[in-house]
């Protein structure tokens, strides 16, 4: 199984529409998480880190943890042709030195016009 | 701002040569990270440090070493390169010890051997 899972898509999603990314995680000690956002050809772009049970809003964007379920999510709200990219989600290695964090493959998003 | 500085954007260089990649960041950072992202095999961690002359094997060492002389910066080599180290490479910093901080990329250097 792999450490962090996620839908490896592409999704596609109308302009104006909400666009969800899931991702699961498999080490129940993992405390932070992290969605990036990567352009291709570009470097990952942090966007959100959520820490706590519950919901956390930045504007467009908001992170969703359910630590019970080891399961966290990144809702995009009144998607634009901008926010097409691919997102990697990334969960902190627990029990280890040095802030290592394991990633996801990522989720390739198309938001058509 | 976190600034993380990559030498170069792009390289090419030749099978056998001993290649140097060069990160440096400018927020006082403890940890530092050397990832290479292909397509379909997502990001794969090649080795990181987390204190000046430390380093941690990632889960692809093999042909790579690094080198942390000094806390701001952090340098891959590629002792003799192969066409299979064709790539892009991405540095990465983060603050503390404690695992909670996310990761701030540089750009990439996108290698090719040739």
């Amino acid at each position: 199984q792999k450490e962090v899972e996620q839908n490896s898509g592409p999704l596609s999603v109308p302009e104006g529409a909400i666009a969800s990314l899931n991702c699961t995680y498999s080490d129940r000690g993992s405390q932070s998480f992290f969605w990036y956002r990567q352009y291709s050809g570009k470097s990952p772009e942090l966007i959100m880190s959520i820490y706590s049970n519950g919901d956390k809003e930045d504007g467009r964007f908001t992170a969703q943890l359910n630590k019970a379920s080891q399961y966290v999510s990144l809702l995009i709200r009144d998607s634009q042709p901008s926010d097409s990219a691919t997102y990697l989600c990334a969960v902190n290695a627990v029990y280890n030195q040095g802030g290592k964090l394991i990633f996801g493959q990522g989720t390739e998003l198309s938001v058509k016009p | 701002d976190v600034k993380v500085t990559q030498s170069s954007r792009y390289l090419v260089k030749r099978t056998g040569e001993k290649v140097f990649l060069e990160c440096v960041q400018d927020m006082d950072h403890e940890n530092m990270f050397w990832y290479r992202q292909d397509p379909g095999l997502g990001l794969r961690l090649i080795y990181f440090s987390y204190d000046v002359k430390m380093k941690e094997k990632g889960d692809i060492p093999e042909g790579y070493s690094v080198s942390r002389e000094k806390k701001e910066r952090f340098s891959l080599i590629l002792e003799s390169a192969s066409t299979n180290q064709t790539s892009m490479y991405l540095c990465a910093s983060s603050p503390g010890q404690g695992g909670n901080q996310p990761q701030h990329f540089g750009d990439g250097t996108r290698l090719s051997i040739l």
